[in-house]
């Protein structure tokens, strides 16, 4: 059965960086891109960005640009989404999620969330 | 970034049915497909409705969705209590050149 398997809860200190990772399986990994969705305490979801697992090529959000990166390891099937120059505001659960076709919303598989805290 | 308008809240009580609304614009709704999602507490969000009316498997009949220009609804009927959950929207948006989230609908059962 398809699985996105994320890593687990960080702390972090603001000024700091973090890398989430999220393993898929049961599927051809190369089939689908991997988005990242992030969702802070009691707030509604964000999207963050996407890649394309095949090629490698990424798409950010805005407000994102020149902090996230994302890449990915086929042989392992894992993206990964590092993300930097932490403040408190990036305190929020971090979701991967699988499409298709980009230039969908369609996330049909989510991995279970990886929480971020940044605290001083 | 929600340009997508949600209701923050909905309630009805178990076997009534509840509408929940979604409005974008041009570079969203109106041009795009529309998909929703069911966050129970605690849970990663879970698709529910695609391309505007479509069930995946598993999810009961129940949920049904329809989109109207640059608006979308989600209706669900005979009420469950684990229909308790947040609801969102999402629409790819043109303009952002990616997908854009409403900003949820906590639904309560009286």
């Amino acid at each position: 059965q398809v699985q996105l398997a994320q890593s687990g809860a960080e702390v972090r200190k603001p000024g700091a960086s973090v890398k989430v990772s999220c393993k898929a399986s049961g599927y051809t990994f190369t089939n689908y891109y991997i988005n990242w969705v992030r969702q802070a305490p009691g707030q509604g979801l964000e999207w963050m960005g996407i890649i394309n697992s095949a090629g490698g090529s990424t798409t950010y959000a805005q407000r994102f640009q020149g902090r996230i990166n994302m890449t990915r390891d086929t042989s392992t099937s894992t993206v990964y989404m590092d993300l930097s120059s932490l403040t408190h505001d990036d305190t929020a659960v971090y979701y991967c999620a699988r499409v298709l076709v980009r230039g969908l919303a369609r996330f049909d598989y989510w991995g279970q969330g990886t929480p971020v805290i940044v605290s001083s | 970034q929600s340009v997508l308008t949600q209701p923050p809240s909905a309630s009805g009580s178990p076997g009534q049915s509840v509408t929940i609304s979604c409005s974008g614009g041009a570079s969203n709704i109106e041009g795009e497909t529309v998909n929703w999602y069911q966050q129970l507490p605690g849970t990663a969000p879970q698709l529910l409705i695609y391309s505007n009316d479509q069930r995946p498997s598993g999810v009961p009949d129940r949920f049904s969705g329809s989109k109207s220009g640059n608006s979308a609804s989600l209706a669900i009927s005979g009420l469950q209590s684990d229909d308790e959950a947040t609801y969102y929207c999402a629409a790819w948006d043109d303009t952002w050149n990616g997908p854009l989230f409403g900003g949820g609908t906590k639904l309560t059962l009286l």
